[in-house]
């Protein structure tokens, strides 16, 4: 069972225009949930998170935001960049270190 | 530089054949974790440790072994891979409960 889920394997923007990357989760011991962003042939690098606690964290042109009601998550990037093109991962985590992974949505931003 | 590192980069082996692959960082972090990527399936954890001589499997931990003696080392085992465990492999580390670290990847392929 897919405790972390990504629904849309890929999304296509305009430079300047907003990104917005959804995430859903099913687990509600969750209490902190992350954003990676991937470049091929390289490892994940961190972006931002979110603690439970919050409903919104902003850096840059980066915000997550978090709804607990509906179990739901997204990353809005604004204004998107070509160099944002990237698979970015949600994951979450709980008490024991343990994150999970959703499966990635490939972001392409067009110049 | 802080950083986690892994080796090699590239391996190609053929079945039954034991191989393993090194991860080590520089950060003093009591976190570890393997996860495996492979298309359509995002990032899977395999197995993770919350200190030296404490592991834990993952998500798939079936087929892989690890050993943690150091704080800095968190080899991954494949005493006899077989050609379902083609996958690009990452280490990550991380010193308190969210953001992990992740490694360059190593791309493995077992013939």
């Amino acid at each position: 069972d897919q405790q972390v889920k990504q629904n849309s394997p890929s999304l296509s923007v305009q430079e300047g225009r907003i990104s917005i990357l959804n995430c859903d989760y099913t687990n509600s011991m969750f209490d902190y949930f992350l954003w990676y962003k991937k470049y091929p042939a390289e490892g994940p690098t961190f972006l931002i998170s979110i603690s439970s606690i919050k409903d919104k964290n902003e850096d840059g042109r980066f915000t997550v935001f978090l709804n607990k009601s509906a179990k739901h998550l997204s990353l809005h990037i604004v204004p998107s960049q070509p160099g944002d093109s990237a698979v970015y991962f949600c994951a979450a985590g709980g008490s024991n270190y343990k994150l999970t992974f959703g499966k990635g949505t490939l972001l392409t931003v067009n110049p | 530089e802080a950083q986690v590192t892994q080796n090699p980069r590239y391996l190609i082996t053929v079945t039954g054949k034991k191989l393993t692959v090194t991860c080590s960082q520089n950060m003093n972090h009591e976190y570890m974790s393997w996860y495996r990527q492979d298309p359509g399936l995002g990032l899977r954890q395999i197995y993770y440790s919350m200190n030296v001589e404490v592991t834990d499997k993952g998500d798939v931990p079936e087929g892989y072994k690890v050993s943690r003696k150091e704080k800095r080392n968190f080899p991954l085992i494949l005493e006899s891979p077989s050609p379902n465990q083609t996958s690009l492999y990452f280490c990550a580390s991380s010193l308190h409960l969210g953001t992990q670290y992740f490694g360059p990847g190593t791309r493995l392929t077992v013939l």
